[in-house]
């Protein structure tokens, strides 16, 4: 069974700057999905950025960027210029490519301050 | 509009109260899922469908029941609530013929059982 760890509960940081945002895995599969979820205050599940396992380049999606380290099964998150709209619980997860499943790590909850 | 809907949004009950939480998609997606939130837990997976007649166990299934009697919907039932059940539920969905195994996911769903 995959787990997901994200070990950073909450964090800060101030608008315009950068944060990263860890996660930690693993797996014994070679091949998988793994995703960012954002979650505001709404609750709604809103998918950030996603990176296939058998490519090694770092998906980016405008100021959000992954670092992806398959050996040492880490997938941390960068997000740029930060905006006060970026504040929201992220969740890292795992997905199997049967797609029978996501697995989540249990969220960091991000504040951006003016 | 692309989307997957839950009803109700909000609900309050008592123990012992049978309940149904109904879960549909307009987007033809073979796979469909339930998850509860928790704080600290993240998401975890109670039971999922890969097609229609198809349901297997999550992660933490016991207490709830499915069914995929069609391909559009998935509803989620607890026969007997318990207060431990209280909390927020979501429902998603994916194509699994996409090869992204993206899920999309409902607005969430906030039970109390009391």
């Amino acid at each position: 069974a995959q787990t997901v760890t994200q070990s950073q509960p909450e964090m800060s940081v101030q608008e315009a700057e950068t944060v990263t945002l860890s996660c930690t895995y693993d797996t014994s599969e070679s091949n998988y999905y793994l995703f960012w979820y954002k979650q505001p205050p709404s609750r709604q599940m809103i998918l950030v950025i996603r990176q296939e396992a058998y490519k090694q380049q770092n998906a980016t999606e405008n100021r959000f960027s992954v670092n992806f380290q398959k050996a040492a099964k880490s997938f941390s998150l960068k997000i740029s210029d930060s905006q006060l709209g970026d504040t929201a619980m992220y969740f890292c997860a795992f997905g199997e490519t049967s797609g029978s499943r996501l697995t989540f790590g249990e969220g960091t909850q991000l504040t951006v301050n003016p | 509009e692309a989307q997957v809907t839950q009803n109700p949004r909000y609900l309050i009950t008592v123990t012992g109260k049978k309940l149904t939480v109904t879960c549909s998609q307009n987007m033809n997606h073979e796979y469909m899922s339930w998850y509860r939130q928790d704080p600290g837990l993240g998401l975890r997976q109670i039971y999922y469908s890969m097609n229609v007649e198809v349901t297997d166990k999550g992660d933490v299934p016991e207490g709830y029941k499915v069914s995929r009697k069609e391909k559009r919907n998935f509803p989620l039932i607890l026969e007997s609530p318990s207060p431990n059940q209280t909390s927020l539920y979501f429902c998603a969905s994916s194509s699994l013929g996409q090869g992204s195994y993206e899920q999309y996911f409902g607005p969430g769903t906030r039970l109390t059982v009391t």
